[in-house]
């Protein structure tokens, strides 16, 4: 079985620029993540879906940064328009569904923005 | 409030030692903790979790970890450490009501020396 799948792996940006990670779950996970990880603030959660609905959108990260559900198998993280802070590694994670099931990571998404 | 610390950034052992990375919570109410490991470049990996029942809960690679409620903790050890064990740790925690979000700590690199 195919596990998350995370798109591009690595991802170097201008200032300025709008970058879109991509993100596949886990066939038939209902629960779809996007965390950030950085050295100094460790894992952030950025948003969380479930059944496509967004059900978190981690409040500090809503200006720039938008995820979306288009379906069941495919969500992307748009951020707009990047900035040198936004560099880090970007998690993407999918569930079952139930509230204390095991989350299954991909590899990460690897950014810098010069 | 930090809901999860890791009190060790770094730990050190030699291969066949045993080990334990050190997790502490502080809530009072339900909670769901587990721990992941990441390898480098890479993303989380699930080992164990605990909700309710045995406080001493098995995971993959002769990994276990123990509650409790009156030291708030819950400690990863392995008995014999491999190489291919270093990694990063990271314990997290979910607390009722709101399941559907992790809190992690901030890790612990566990280096394995021949």
């Amino acid at each position: 079985d195919a596990g998350v799948t995370q798109t591009p792996r690595h991802e170097v940006a201008e200032k300025g620029q709008t970058i879109i990670l991509k993100c596949e779950p886990v066939s038939g996970h209902n629960d779809l993540f996007w965390y950030r990880q950085t050295k100094i603030q460790g894992l952030e959660l950025l948003s969380y879906f479930r059944s496509k609905s967004l059900m978190e959108d981690g409040g500090a990260f809503k200006d720039r940064f938008k995820a979306e559900m288009l379906n069941s198998s495919f969500s992307t993280l748009k951020i707009q328009p990047t900035e040198p802070k936004d560099s880090a590694v970007y998690l993407c994670a999918s569930r079952l569904g139930a509230n204390q099931d095991t989350q299954y990571f991909g590899p990460g998404t690897r950014l810098l923005v010069l | 409030t930090q809901t999860v610390s890791q009190s060790d950034a770094h730990v050190t052992v030699f291969e066949g030692d045993s080990v334990e990375l050190r997790c502490n919570y502080s809530y009072g109410g339900s909670i769901y903790l587990s721990w992941y490991i990441q390898h480098h470049g890479r993303g989380l990996q699930f080992l164990l979790k605990y909700y309710s029942g045995n406080p001493v809960v098995q995971g993959v690679n002769g990994f276990e970890a123990e509650f409790s409620k009156s030291d708030s903790s819950f400690h990863l050890r392995k008995a014999s450490v491999h190489w291919s064990d270093s990694a990063v740790y990271f314990c997290a925690a979910s607390i009722w009501p709101n399941y559907n979000v992790l809190y992690f700590g901030s890790g612990t690199k566990l280096t394995v020396e021949p």
